[in-house]
């Protein structure tokens, strides 16, 4: 069981936009900490598309943004391709037990 | 552009221990954080624990009794050692370098190694 919370699946058709969430606590989302996210396609590295809650590295599309409020944070994606298929996971920091890096379960984006 | 490369054998005995190296390219393991993740089949990524080019190291909790990691500067190399290994052990490891902050990320990761723990 993952610290931070997504949805196991989301999908949108070629062109729509998409949301995937991540919920965590108070003693990471919550406490302050930032916001990462990355998109993974097996058998490759994942690829860090958004970093400090809503900053794209370079050469990421702006299609990608990122947003948080409260113990929660949004990744989404606007003008679906087909090459966006891929699962994303959220990372961010928790402080509990002497603080560690922390990730959400993965989402697995489904062009339709 | 920086490149890391896991290695390792994929196969590991119950109760012996897992160990790899994660090789670095385009770009020097000096003045980062060097990190090790891991993701169990059907499950979400586990932060293992980090290394700092100057030896220092912090371990996750649950894994913190049975990780060590190390640094081989001379050739641009990490590693990491877990010990008493369990089927719980089996997973997709990666080598990823840890953009240090308050909250870190990792900006580069490689592309992963599977190792199954079985008899």
């Amino acid at each position: 069981q993952s610290v931070l919370t997504q949805p196991p699946s989301v999908s949108g058709a070629p062109g729509q936009r998409v949301t995937i969430s991540c919920t965590g606590s108070n003693s990471n989302i919550g406490a302050g900490y930032d916001v990462h996210w990355y998109q993974h396609l097996p058998g490759t590295a994942p690829k860090l598309l958004i970093n400090g809650n809503n900053n794209r590295p370079s050469g990421v599309t702006d299609r990608f943004s990122g947003s948080k409020s409260g113990t929660s944070a949004s990744l989404a994606i606007t003008g679906l391709q087909a090459e966006d298929e891929a699962d994303y996971y959220c990372q961010s920091y928790d402080r509990s037990l002497s603080g560690s890096w922390v990730f959400g379960g993965g989402t697995r984006l489904t062009v339709l | 552009q920086v490149q890391l490369q896991e290695s390792g054998p994929g196969l590991v005995t119950p109760s012996e221990t897992l160990s790899l190296t994660c090789a670095v390219s385009g770009g020097s393991i000096s003045t980062y954080y060097w990190s090790w993740i891991r993701q169990s089949p059907g499950k979400g990524l586990e932060w293992i624990g980090y290394i700092y080019y100057s030896g220092s190291t912090k371990y996750s909790p649950s894994l913190k009794s049975r990780v060590t990691m190390s640094l081989d500067t001379s050739n641009n190399q990490f590693s990491l050692k877990l010990t008493s290994v369990t089927a719980a052990d089996t997973a997709v490891y990666y080598c990823a370098r840890l953009i240090y902050g308050s909250t870190g990320f990792f900006d580069y990761w490689g592309q992963g190694t599977l190792v199954t723990v079985s008899p």
